[in-house]
């Protein structure tokens, strides 16, 4: 299957501060990149969706401005999380999907935690 | 409304016993598509199978296989002869037009 790869796998950051993660497929170009979240013991959440060169779509319930999703290239995407706090707390996975394969691809996921 | 149910949270066999883990859907798509991912506990997910709801042929893949039925809307997963490095979650996926939909888990413990 294809690869993927998120970074960082871990991050400590302060409350307040900004952490930017990385998602990118390395052997395929990536139509569509996914952002889920799951929270320990719980199943993933999906954050939104993202399609190369235009806006995300985000789900119902996530914030558009604490949860900034770029994707500028096809091999790349990017999550931010903007001045974040103790309940962003969480592992954030992406995946990538081509127009060659029927699934998605999934990162190693990241796991972030705001001290 | 697309939805993955699995309903067993937690399951616990000692090595070499066989498990099955269950998943049943919910879906109006008349083309959809089916997954199962390995969470192990280091968290990244992994791929294990595929399938499209014109397929319900059953799948055998090493101590894996997947028993399909459309008509109850399962589908279902067995390991034989579980080994300890096959404790992890299992999640169960639907992908209708869209998005992809996740059942919220299984985790396996094999005892040694």
């Amino acid at each position: 299957g294809a690869v993927v790869s998120q970074h960082p796998s871990r991050v400590i950051c302060k409350s307040g501060t900004s952490v930017k993660i990385e998602c990118r497929s390395l052997d395929f170009q990536a139509t569509t990149m996914f952002w889920y979240r799951q929270f320990p013991k719980q199943s993933l959440m999906l954050m939104a969706t993202s399609n190369e060169g235009s806006k995300a779509t985000y789900e119902q319930g996530v914030e558009k401005d604490k949860f900034l999703i770029n994707h500028a290239s096809l091999t790349l995407s990017t999550l931010t999380v903007t001045s974040a706090h103790p309940e962003d707390s969480s592992f954030y996975i992406c995946s990538a999907k081509g127009n060659l394969y029927t699934e998605a691809f999934f990162g190693q996921g990241t796991r972030l935690t705001v001290v | 409304a697309q939805k993955v149910t699995q309903a067993q949270t937690e399951i616990s066999v000692v090595e070499k016993e066989d498990v099955t883990l269950d998943c049943v859907y919910e879906t109006r798509d008349t083309t959809y598509y089916l997954f199962w991912y390995k969470q192990p506990p280091s968290g990244e997910l992994v791929f294990l199978i595929r399938r499209n709801s014109f397929d319900e042929q059953n799948e055998i893949s090493g101590r894996y296989s997947w028993n399909f039925q459309k008509s109850t809307s399962s589908f279902n997963f067995t390991i034989t002869a579980s080994q300890v490095v096959d404790s992890a979650v299992y999640f169960c996926a639907l992908k209708g037009t869209y998005k992809y939909i996740f059942g919220t888990g299984t985790r396996l413990k094999v005892l040694a």
